[in-house]
């Protein structure tokens, strides 16, 4: 069975300042994708990155980074220049490649805080 | 758009009571899933539906019933509530061939007393 493991239960970080996230994971598959979460106060889920384990690139998008080792089952979350609209609830997530009910797996989450 | 709805938002039950969440989508997807949030725990998975006509049991199904009962709608009944249940309840679909990305409802807050 795949796992996830997130192992800080809360981060903070100075606004403008950068923050990165860890995460780990454990699967026998070498099709897979993986995702970070955000959820605010809302309680809404907001993608904010998602990588395919066959690309080799880490994935970018605006101030959010990933650093994906694949060997180590490493997948971190960069956050550059800090806002205080980033506080919130971070998710790692895991999914097998196959779309047919392929549900996705979560870690524990991060709570960040972002101090003015 | 809606994209995935999920009602009501806040519940709250007394033990033993029943109850059903509705979950709604308008993107055409196949697969529907119920997820339940606790604390520390992230999210787990109830049941699923990879297709119309189809439920299979997640990682957390006990006191939980499940209906797709058509390719939009995917109902979680409780049938009788327990305090254990008391937890932040998530619809979600996807993903596609055409989309990586599984999209969440506004969730459910249920409190059992």
């Amino acid at each position: 069975a795949q796992t996830v493991t997130q192992s800080q239960p809360e981060m903070s970080v100075q606004e403008a300042e950068t923050v990165t996230l860890s995460c780990t994971y454990d699967t026998s598959e070498s099709d897979y994708y993986l995702f970070w979460y955000k959820q605010p106060p809302s309680r809404q889920m907001i993608l904010v990155i998602r990588q395919e384990a066959y690309k080799q690139q880490n994935a970018t998008e605006n101030r959010f980074s990933v650093n994906f080792q694949k060997a180590a089952k490493s997948f971190s979350l960069k956050i550059s220049d800090s806002q205080l609209g980033d506080a919130a609830m971070y998710f790692c997530a895991y999914r097998r490649g196959e779309t047919s009910g392929s549900r996705l797996t979560f870690g524990e989450g991060t709570q960040l805080t972002v101090n003015p | 758009n809606a994209g995935v709805t999920q009602t009501p938002k806040f519940q709250v039950l007394k033990t033993g009571q029943s109850m059903t969440l509705q979950c709604a989508q308008d993107m055409n997807h196949n697969s529907m899933y119920w997820y339940r949030q606790d604390p520390g725990m992230g999210l787990r998975l109830i049941y699923y539906s990879a297709s119309e006509g189809t439920t299979d049991k997640g990682e957390v199904p006990n006191g939980y019933n499940v209906s797709r009962l058509n390719k939009r709608e995917f109902s979680l009944r409780l049938e009788s509530a327990a305090p254990s249940q008391t937890s932040v309840y998530f619809c979600a679909n996807g993903p596609t061939n055409a989309n990586t990305e599984a999209f969440f409802g506004q969730g459910t807050r249920l409190t059992v007393v």
